[in-house]
């Protein structure tokens, strides 16, 4: 069964960074693109990026305008694991952050994570 | 960035009934690159329909989709109960990929 798991929930500061975790099999981590999407509460889905797991620092690592130069998105190949770490939270950025997989770059979003709620809030 | 609009906002049906529902693109897309997604409360979202107009699997068959270039359509031919739920669509041609704002499908 494919599975896709995140790291728990977080409550952070206006100011403070987030790292977020979503960690898969061996066999997933080298057959896909993961992407982050967020939601905010009661909103709708917007795409934040998508990284290439095993060349995270490839021309496939992409990310939405709206996030480049806040946004990182790393992987660790020791652990199958994919990070999106986002600097300067506002509590505008209150919402469930979700990785998704697609098999390859340009490709439907076949599998998702359960998702992590990042609260910023004084 | 491509804007997809999606109606109505809300449904309100019955088990039993038929749902269609829409999804515009501010510009053409081609049909290999648009997918519609079910989302329940408190779960994240499910792949449903891809290439505008094939089942994901484990997709009942009462859910198609079509339509081509900048109309797309989700339709559902009669209503269960575990179908009431938000439904979004995505194009996945081009950076950034966007969503749709979803329908809410309610039970009447």
């Amino acid at each position: 069964q494919v599975q896709l798991v995140q790291s728990g929930a977080e409550v952070k500061k206006p100011g403070a960074s987030v790292k977020i975790s979503c960690k898969t099999s061996e066999y997933l981590f080298v057959k896909s693109f993961l992407h982050w999407v967020r939601q905010a509460p009661g909103q709708g889905l917007e795409w934040m990026g998508i990284i290439n797991p095993i060349n995270p620092s490839g021309r496939t690592t992409v990310y939405a305008q709206k996030f480049q130069g806040r946004v990182s998105m790393t992987s660790d190949t020791s652990t199958n694991t994919v990070y999106m770490e986002m600097d300067n939270l506002r509590s505008e950025d209150t919402a469930v952050y979700y990785c998704a997989r697609s098999y390859s770059t340009y490709d439907k979003f076949d599998y998702w994570g359960q998702g992590t709620l990042v609260t910023v809030s004084s | 960035e491509i804007v997809l609009t999606q109606s109505p906002g809300t449904l309100s049906l019955s088990p039993g009934d038929a749902a269609t529902l829409s999804c515009r693109a501010s510009q053409s897309v081609t049909r290999t690159f648009l997918a519609w997604y079910q989302q329940k409360p408190g779960q994240g979202p499910r792949l449903l329909i891809y290439g505008a107009s094939t089942r994901a699997t484990g997709t009942p068959d009462r859910f198609s989709g079509s339509g081509s270039g900048t109309d797309f359509i989700l339709t559902i031919s009669r209503l269960e109960p575990e179908d009431f739920a938000v439904y979004y669509c995505q194009q996945h041609v081009e950076y950034p990929y966007t969503f749709g704002q979803g329908t809410k499908l309610e039970i009447k």
